[in-house]
This record gives C-alpha cells, sequence and structure tokens, in this order.
C-alpha cells in the first residue's frame, strides 16, 4: 500500500533556531502534498497544501513566513518552522495525495516537535 | 461549506461488545467521507471511505460504516470490540475545492476496558 514518511520523527530545539521536517511518498507519485498541526488531545488543523514546482497555499491564520514549505518533488515536501518558539511546540502531521484515481490521503507517521 | 460532527468526544466499551462512533455531516453536495484512527503519538490510518458507490462501507479491523444520506449520518461501527481498537477515531469529509481538502471531526477517544 501507499506508505508516507516523515524525518525526523521528533525533535528537540532551542527557542529561536530553524527546524526541517521531510515528508516522503515512498512508492507514489503526490503532486500534491498537505501539512496539519495537531495540539494534545485535538483534530488536526490544516496548515497548507503543497504543490509540487509551485507555492504552497496557506490556511487562513497560518504565517507563511514562519512555516516554510517547499515541494521540489513528486515525493518529497518540506516544512521548516523558522525562529521556532515554545508555542510551536506541537505535532505536525503530513499527508500525500495518490493520483492513482483513488482521491485517497495517505498520512505520515508525524514529527513531534518541541521548542525549548 | 463542509462540515462534520462527532457527537461524542469520548466512548468506552467493554471488550467483545459493540462499538458505535457517531458522525454527522454537512454538505452540499455528495460528500466523500472517510474514518481515520490514530494511535497515541502515531499517524492516521485510514479505516474505511465512501465515495457515492455502496452505502455500507466495509473496512479494515472489521470496522463499516453506512452512509444514511436522509439522516445526513456516517456512523462507524464494528460488532466486537477488541482492546487494540483503543484509539482515536476521526470522521472526515473531503472539501468541496478540487485540492481535496480534508475537514476533520473533533474526534471521539474509543476505551476498551477488559
Amino acid at each position: 500500500g501507499a506508505v508516507v514518511s516523515q524525518h525526523p520523527s521528533w525533535v528537540i530545539c532551542k527557542s529561536g533556531t530553524s527546524v526541517k521536517i521531510e515528508c516522503r511518498s515512498l512508492d507514489f507519485q503526490a503532486t500534491t502534498m498537505f501539512w496539519y498541526r495537531q495540539f494534545p488531545k485535538q483534530s488536526l488543523m490544516l496548515m497548507a497544501t503543497s504543490n509540487e514546482g509551485s507555492k504552497a497555499t496557506y490556511e487562513q491564520g497560518v504565517e507563511k513566513d514562519k512555516f516554510l514549505i517547499n515541494h521540489a518533488s513528486l515525493t518529497l515536501s518540506t516544512l521548516t518552522v523558522t525562529s521556532a518558539h515554545p508555542e510551536d511546540s506541537s505535532f505536525y502531521i503530513c499527508s500525500a495525495r495518490d493520483q492513482g484515481g483513488l482521491e485517497t490521503q495517505y498520512f505520515g507517521p508525524g514529527t513531534r516537535l518541541l521548542v525549548l | 461549506a463542509q462540515s462534520v460532527t462527532q457527537l461524542d468526544s469520548h466512548v468506552s466499551v467493554s471488550e467483545g461488545t459493540p462499538v458505535l462512533l457517531r458522525c454527522n455531516y454537512s454538505s452540499s453536495y455528495s460528500p466523500s467521507l472517510f474514518w481515520y484512527v490514530q494511535h497515541p503519538n502515531k499517524g492516521l490510518q485510514l479505516l474505511l471511505k465512501y465515495t457515492s458507490a455502496a452505502t455500507l462501507v466495509k473496512g479494515i479491523n472489521g470496522f463499516e460504516a453506512e452512509f444514511k444520506k436522509s439522516e445526513t449520518s456516517f456512523h462507524l461501527t464494528k460488532p466486537s470490540a477488541h482492546m487494540s481498537d483503543a484509539a482515536e477515531y476521526f470522521c472526515v469529509v473531503r472539501g468541496s475545492s478540487n485540492t481535496g481538502k480534508l475537514i476533520f471531526g473533533q474526534g471521539t477517544t474509543l476505551q476498551v476496558k477488559p
């Protein structure tokens, strides 16, 4: 089946540093990937839609200069949290849309970010 | 606009008894609906999906859901709960745009007691 990986699975960083999270579709091509944020005991909140070869589309209230998204290939999207602060600590999950006609999104295992 | 409402934030059942997780949706057209499961500190796994084919959808691990247009519901059921079913469950509707954006319900925590 379709597999999506994320790296790293968890990261601890100091306030003010930047953190890059990778999302890869391992056995299919994904022209569209999605980035979500999940706070403890809450649902997933869509942050942005990442389109291969073009600019990402951000949801209302999400700072595009803080959460940089790059979708350079059909199997890789990256999310960079710039100048991270403790309030950015969260569980970040990506998904990739299968373009094989099934219109199903496959989710990565998530990346837990802790900013000290 | 599309939306989903999960009617219970927490459901507790005994092992071996039926599971019912309720979801109502709102959509201006025939929706695509999904149920995902999330185990602690894990990503999401697709249980099943409805995309305007058969109204009774069978998924993995013995779960199934029935699309009822008259009731705007898509409840998730399983005849017999297993301890490993304890997790967070999300009812999801696909948005109207061509981007395929997903709109998540608030989630239901399923507790399974021995």
